[in-house]
């Protein structure tokens, strides 16, 4: 069993559609989760940094963390052409950081 | 401000060869970690580097080593290339390495041949 599984999409959905992307994690020493978007031949890009438990909100994004269920999620709201990319959540217990296999997204005008 | 640099971009090497990667930090940082990303996948943590020392290694063979300069750049040296190394090598810099916001540079894709 993977450390973290994440969906594998791919996800296709309407401009300014909400999008909802979802990891679970199986290692409870995971304290720390992120979120990255990368780009097709670009290196991953920061998006989310969150600790504890609860949402996190940056403009049109907001993680949530559920420690208890060992989920994650971000949502992306009124989603743009732009924001089409793969999207890989990420996961550190300190040590290293775990990262999913990502979550392709297409947003279609 | 400059990002993360790496270099080259693009590699193509034979099977048994050698290869050598460089990593110019983030300003203002002073931690390094490397990762590999297979085609389809999430990046795969290879070691950290901080204070010129491996300090943490995923589960990667010792084929894989690095080194880390006094100016906080960073090199990543595979050995004895297997056709199974072709992957995108990224380097992410951090402002320590207790910090889990890591910046990543464009990456490095090697093809093995």
């Amino acid at each position: 069993q993977k450390e973290v599984e994440q969906d594998p999409g791919p996800l296709s959905v309407p401009e300014g559609a909400i999008v909802s992307l979802n990891c679970t994690y199986s290692n409870s020493a995971f304290q720390y989760f992120m979120w990255y978007r990368q780009y097709s031949r670009k290196g991953p890009e920061l998006l989310m940094y969150t600790y504890s438990s609860g949402n996190k909100e940056d403009g049109r994004f907001t993680a949530q963390v559920d420690k208890s269920s060992k989920y994650i999620s971000l949502f992306i709201r009124d989603s743009q052409p732009s924001d089409s990319a793969t999207y890989l959540c990420a996961m550190s217990d300190r040590k290293k950081v775990t990262f999913g296999t990502g979550t392709k997204l297409q947003v279609i005008p | 401000d400059a990002g993360v640099t790496q270099s080259p971009t693009h590699l193509i090497k034979t099977r048994g060869q050698q290869v050598t990667l460089r990593c110019s930090p983030k300003s203002g940082h002073d931690t390094v970690s490397w990762y590999q990303q297979a085609l389809g996948q999430g990046p795969q943590f290879i070691f950290q580097y901080y204070e010129e020392e491996e300090r943490q290694r995923g589960n990667f063979p010792d084929r894989f080593s690095g080194h880390q300069f006094p100016n906080y750049s960073s090199e990543l040296n595979v050995n004895a290339l297997l056709l199974g190394d072709s992957a995108l090598y990224l380097c992410a810099s951090s402002f320590d390495r207790e910090s889990h916001e890591q910046y990543f540079g464009p990456g490095t894709r090697l093809t093995v041949t």
